[in-house]
């Protein structure tokens, strides 16, 4: 099973700055590798896959990278609607696993 | 519009079984691969489950296997969970999703709470 670990847990961030997201796998999972949001008691909603490939509707301040086994979610200018949960997963083997997630909140 | 509708969870007592079922609409459910996707309370997400399009092909976390079938029926557009042998740790809210593997829309979910 690929472990895909995230950091930081929580990351305090100011609106208007950018906030930098990080999902390392534990093995090679290719560029297959998507990226959720979730806010409190909502369901999550894609927001990236292929590491970088926004999905429809997903504003033009989300970007994706990856370099390797590390993979980077970047928010460039963060909004009020942006403070959640966000969740990586990689879909290169199975059983597909998520990380455990790093939550964005204001600082 | 996708609308996916969850429905079947409920307190069972360990041991116990459950059927999930969710309600698909706005695409065509035969074409979709669907999932199982469960959040236990507090906690991260957790893939459970896939099945293809046609139904012929299904996956399953380790941990489910023998207990849980997934399941869909085409002709009525619903996406099916049989859940049985349940224990404490498939307390979660599970989330069926159109799409595999990845998951481009959600349900709201149902709780599964197992306590005795």
């Amino acid at each position: 099973e690929i472990v895909m670990t995230q950091s930081p847990a929580t990351l305090s961030v100011s609106p208007g700055e950018r906030a930098t997201l990080s999902c390392r796998a534990s093995q090679s999972v290719g560029s297959n590798l998507a990226w959720y949001q979730q806010k409190p008691g909502q369901a999550p909603r894609l927001l990236m896959y292929g590491a970088s490939t926004k999905a429809t509707g997903i504003p033009a301040r989300f970007s994706g990278s990856e370099s390797g086994t590390e993979f980077t979610l970047t928010v460039s200018s963060l909004q009020s609607e942006d403070f959640a949960v966000y969740y990586c997963q990689q879909y290169n083997s199975w059983p597909l696993t998520f990380g455990g997630g790093t939550k964005v909140e204001i600082k | 519009e996708v609308q996916l509708l969850e429905s079947g969870g409920g307190l069972e007592q360990p041991g116990g079984s459950l059927r999930l079922s969710c309600a698909a609409s706005g695409f065509t459910f035969s074409s979709s691969s669907m999932t199982w996707v469960r959040q236990a309370p507090g906690k991260g997400l957790e893939w459970v489950s896939g099945i293809s399009g046609s139904g012929g092909t299904t996956y399953y976390i380790d941990s489910v296997k023998g207990r849980f079938t997934i399941s869909r029926d085409n002709s009525k557009n619903t996406l099916y969970l049989q859940m049985n042998s349940l224990r404490a740790e498939d307390t979660a809210v599970y989330y069926c999703a159109k799409g595999s593997p990845t998951f481009q829309h959600w349900g709201q979910g149902t709780l599964v709470t197992v306590s005795s």
